[in-house]
């Protein structure tokens, strides 16, 4: 299975926008991005998912390189709620169904 | 919406004791799922049903056993507890087993082995 690698932990300010990286350079053609977070003794939550096309949703914004070796899960005004792990997946044929992959993420902490 | 219901959220158990996990969903979800989470680490999957009476192994599936009996629920058995099952264990379900579906995860237990 293609491997996402992250940064352990990001700090923001509160409401400013924040860009959360992810590199995955094996990607396959077939593999989607999945994007999910987990808030202090809560379940994991899923933000986003994409293909190829950058995509919104109300949570965030998920910008994928053009070679889809890497993606950026944009938060636009980040708020005391938003600090939580953020987990970029990979997700193909070989893990469809509830078998997600998770790394260590990246932690998530925003300054007031 | 109830969504995806985990009992209890914790537990204590002596070493050997059994124990089952409840999970329950009103979403009428055909998948479901078992993770694992030990302190500071990503979730592992555990077990996993693709629907009603048809389950199969994830990544770490030793000490554990389930069954899925209806489509509402789906139980996580701990057969004879060991310290080393102390986690949080997270129960999740899906409509589909689409690559470009989305989990929903319950809050999950806390469990701690003694």
């Amino acid at each position: 299975d293609a491997k996402t690698t992250q940064p352990n932990s990001m700090e923001s300010n509160e409401e400013e926008p924040v860009h959360l990286p992810c590199n995955h350079s094996t990607i396959s053609g077939t593999d989607y991005i999945h994007w999910y977070r987990q808030l202090p003794s809560q379940g994991p939550e899923y933000v986003i998912h994409g293909l190829t096309s950058n995509v919104n949703n109300r949570m965030a914004s998920l910008a994928i390189a053009e070679d889809r070796k890497s993606s950026t899960l944009i938060l636009h005004r980040a708020t005391l709620r938003d600090a939580a792990v953020y987990y970029c997946i990979l997700r193909d044929f070989n893990n469809a169904g509830n078998m997600l992959t998770f790394g260590g993420g990246t932690r998530l902490m925003v300054k007031p | 919406n109830a969504g995806v219901t985990q009992t209890p959220k914790f537990q204590v158990l002596k070493t050997g004791q059994s124990m089952t996990l409840q999970c329950a969903q009103d979403m009428n979800h055909e998948y479901m799922s078992w993770y694992r989470q030990d302190p500071g680490m990503g979730l592992r999957l555990i077990h996993y049903s693709v629907g009603a009476g048809i389950t199969d192994q994830g990544e770490v599936p030793n000490g554990y056993n389930v069954s899925r009996s209806t489509t509402e629920d789906f139980p996580l058995r701990l057969l004879s507890a060991a310290p080393s099952q102390t986690s949080v264990y997270f129960c999740a379900s899906s409509n589909e087993g689409a690559v470009n579906e989305k989990l929903f995860f319950g809050s999950g237990t806390q469990l701690s082995v003694l």
